[in-house]
């Protein structure tokens, strides 16, 4: 089975823009989509991004996500940062099997 | 409105079980599967398995197999999580999650805190 691989942590001021990279261990990452939650302390998982690149309603499009190829991993990008959007950030893909594959999840500190 | 709930916590020994509910509403029941996943404290999601309420079949993650069994009630709209032989790496908080077939969730139950502890 494959790996996703997360940094544990990033930061960045309000207003900026940040990317969080989730690299796939094999296998290519443009197989199986990609989802993106947000996570805040003590709450439940919420879809920020599915199938790699799709908004939820009510998810702002400061929210992006993409894959690429080339480095087989895909990414969240978050733009125009708010301190709202201080969160554990967690990719999921699916296996062979369709089960599903978590990141070890980055956390985000806007400061 | 969709809403997914889930039973109080629990506070367990080692070696025993937990059975863990998740009450759906507000949706035809049988459309959407379910998935479980739990949250180590202070640790990342582990995706534990799927039920498809509608025909009641499973697939766990290897990790559970033989320990984890998912069930459902379509009478009242309710799915069941049993973790058997429970250790203390078990504590964790538990959540269902609703899903449509080989897509993202969109919606969360609150989650269940189990504690296994001697």
């Amino acid at each position: 089975n494959f790996m996703l691989t997360q940094p544990h942590s990033v930061s960045e001021s309000p207003g900026k823009t940040v990317t969080i990279s989730c690299t796939r261990s094999s296998g290519s990452i443009a197989s199986n989509y990609v989802q993106w939650y947000q996570q805040r302390p003590g709450s439940a998982p919420t879809t920020v991004i599915y199938e790699d690149n799709q908004r939820p309603s009510g998810v702002p499009d400061r929210f992006s996500g993409s894959i690429d190829r080339s480095s087989n991993s895909a990414s969240l990008t978050i733009s125009g940062l708010k301190t709202e959007d201080e969160a554990d950030y967690y990719c999921q893909s699916y296996d062979s099997s369709n089960h599903w594959v978590f990141g070890g999840g980055t956390k985000l500190t806007v400061l | 409105q969709v809403q997914l709930v889930q039973s109080g916590a629990e506070v367990k020994k080692p070696g025993a079980s937990v059975k863990v509910s998740c009450k759906a509403s507000g949706y035809t029941f049988t459309s959407y599967y379910m998935h479980w996943v739990r949250q180590a404290p202070g640790q990342g999601l582990e995706w534990m398995g799927i039920i498809n309420p509608s025909g009641g079949s499973t697939s766990y993650a290897q990790k559970f197999q033989g320990r984890v069994t998912m069930t459902r009630d379509t009478s009242t709209s309710t799915v069941f999580m049993e973790l058997s032989s429970l250790r203390s790496e078990d504590t964790a908080v538990y959540y269902c999650a609703r899903a449509q077939t080989g897509t993202a969730p969109d919606y969360w139950g609150q989650g269940t805190l189990v504690t296994v502890s001697s």
